[in-house]
């Protein structure tokens, strides 16, 4: 078992550029989570997905920001013409969703680092 | 609105000490309590979690004590060394409430030697 995979891991953007971060959630896991962390700061919760749905966005900027995950293929999480603010390590997890007493354990990938030039 | 609150936000620990970390939640509803340990460049990584069916839960020198009726919990760790000196999450969670986790804020622990 892989665990969540995130990649890439680091990624440098210029100013208005669009930025691509991709999650591969663990094998068995249908719902995906992405956060934010800024250096020394706390987990910001983004969006929480399932397989080709969107349940909770409501940690998105409204403007800019998307993410997705398809029936087949990672989660993504695009950033399009970003500003220098976004520059800051985001975290994917991925969860199995148990809703019986089953731990509905989130696990975290390793994050992508995104730098804004 | 912060739904977990987690306290203190730094806290600094002699070699051989116990770091004590504590959160207050607001929801009833939840039903899983985990703890995350960060290390800095690292994603972070689950290190114990409770249900609200037992009082307290020990892994090592880690240990979550959980008080119902007040709606807190809280990481003791024993022993503290300088390698457990990283960042520490609590969170919150529940079918209930649609399987989302809700963080503290995080304390960052120092151990040291």
């Amino acid at each position: 078992n892989a665990g969540v995979m995130q990649n890439p891991r680091h990624l440098v953007r210029r100013r208005g550029q669009e930025a691509r971060l991709r999650c591969s959630p663990m094998k068995g896991h249908s719902h995906v989570y992405w956060y934010r962390q800024l250096p020394e700061e706390g987990l910001k919760f983004m969006v929480y997905l399932q397989k080709e749905n969107i349940i909770d966005e409501s940690g998105m900027p409204k403007e800019r920001f998307s993410a997705e995950f398809p029936k087949e293929g990672p989660s993504i999480l695009r950033i399009q013409q970003v500003v220098r603010g976004d520059s800051a390590a985001y975290f994917c997890a991925s969860s199995p969703g148990q809703a019986i007493s089953g731990a509905n354990v989130l696990t975290f990938g390793a994050g992508s680092r995104l730098t804004v030039l | 609105q912060q739904q977990v609150k987690q306290s203190p936000q730094s806290l600094i620990v002699q070699k051989g000490g116990i770091s004590i970390i504590n959160c207050a939640y607001e929801n009833t509803a939840f039903d899983y309590f985990p703890w995350y340990q960060q290390f800095p460049g690292k994603g972070p990584a689950l290190l114990i979690a409770i249900r609200p069916d037992v009082s307290e839960k020990k892994e090592g020198r880690f240990t979550i004590s959980f008080n119902k009726s007040a709606k807190q919990f809280s990481l003791h760790i024993m022993d503290s060394q300088p390698g457990d000196s990283a960042t520490y999450f609590c969170a919150a969670s529940s079918p209930i409430t649609g399987n989302q986790f809700y963080f503290g804020t995080g304390t960052s622990l120092t151990v040291i030697p």
